[in-house]
C-alpha cells in the first residue's frame, strides 16, 4: 500500500517550453501533496506544498508562475515547469501524505529527471 | 527554524560490521524524526520514524534508531551491513504532525567486500 507514482520518470525539453509532470495516488487519497527538487549529490529542497482544491503554498524563493501545481483531486497533482531553461534540469520527486494521519509521514514518487537542453 | 545535521557526507564500512550514521537536529517543539532511504536514480523509501513514545524504533532492514532528546540526536543503525544497503541516507526532522519536513544534507553509504 501507500504507493506514489510519477509520469514521466525522464523527460528531456528544449529550452523555452513547458513541461507537465504528473504525480498520482494510487492506493490511497492525499489531501496533501508536496513537490521537491534534488540537485546532483543533494538534499531535497522543498519546492512547495499543494493541497486539493487550494492554490499550493510555494516555499521562499521558488516561482509561483514558473512552477505551476495543480491539485485537482484527491490522487493527483501536477507540476508544470513553464518555459523551461537549462537551469531547470534536475530530479524533482512528489511526496504524499495520507489522509486523515495524525504525523506527517510522506510517501514519494520515484521522481523525474528533466533535461532542458 | 528547524534544521538537521548529517555528519559525514560519505560513511564507508566492510559488509557485516557495523552501519552508523549520525543525524542531529534542532527544533524548538517535540521534533517527529525520519530517516529515509535513496537507491540511485529513485524516490525515497521511509526507513523509520519517530513521533512519540518508545525512544527506540525499529525499521525495515533492520535499521533502528534512537531518540536522544538531550543530544538532539537520531542516530541510525545497523549491527551487520550488507551490499544492498549502500544507498543515499536522508534524516529528516518535522515539528509536529502536519509541518513540512526538512532533509539532511545526506549520507552516502558504501558497503564494500
Amino acid at each position: 500500500g501507500a504507493v506514489v507514482s510519477q509520469h514521466p520518470s525522464r523527460v528531456i525539453c528544449k529550452s523555452g517550453t513547458s513541461v507537465k509532470i504528473e504525480c498520482r495516488s494510487l492506493d490511497f487519497q492525499a489531501t496533501t501533496m508536496f513537490w521537491y527538487r534534488q540537485f546532483p549529490k543533494q538534499s531535497l529542497m522543498l519546492m512547495a506544498t499543494s493541497n486539493e482544491g487550494s492554490k499550493a503554498t510555494y516555499e521562499q524563493g521558488v516561482e509561483k508562475d514558473k512552477f505551476l501545481i495543480n491539485h485537482a483531486s484527491l490522487t493527483l497533482s501536477t507540476l508544470t515547469v513553464t518555459s523551461a531553461h537549462p537551469e531547470d534540469s534536475s530530479f524533482y520527486i512528489c511526496s504524499a501524505r495520507i489522509m486523515g494521519v495524525s504525523y506527517n509521514e510522506q510517501f514519494f514518487g520515484p521522481g523525474t529527471r528533466l533535461t532542458v537542453l | 527554524a528547524q534544521s538537521v545535521t548529517q555528519l559525514g557526507s560519505h560513511v564507508s564500512v566492510s559488509e557485516g560490521a557495523l552501519v552508523l550514521l549520525r543525524c542531529n537536529y534542532s527544533s524548538s517543539v517535540p521534533p517527529y524524526l525520519f530517516w529515509y532511504v535513496q537507491y540511485p536514480n529513485q524516490g525515497l523509501q521511509l526507513l523509520l520514524k519517530y513521533t512519540t513514545g518508545a525512544t527506540l524504533v525499529k525499521g525495515i532492514n533492520g535499521f533502528e534508531a534512537e531518540f536522544k532528546k538531550s543530544e538532539t540526536s537520531f542516530h541510525l543503525t545497523k549491527p551487520s551491513a550488507h551490499m544492498s544497503d549502500a544507498a543515499e541516507y536522508f534524516c529528516a526532522v518535522s515539528e509536529g504532525g502536519y509541518n513540512k519536513l526538512i532533509f539532511g544534507a545526506g549520507t552516502r553509504l558504501a558497503v564494500h567486500p
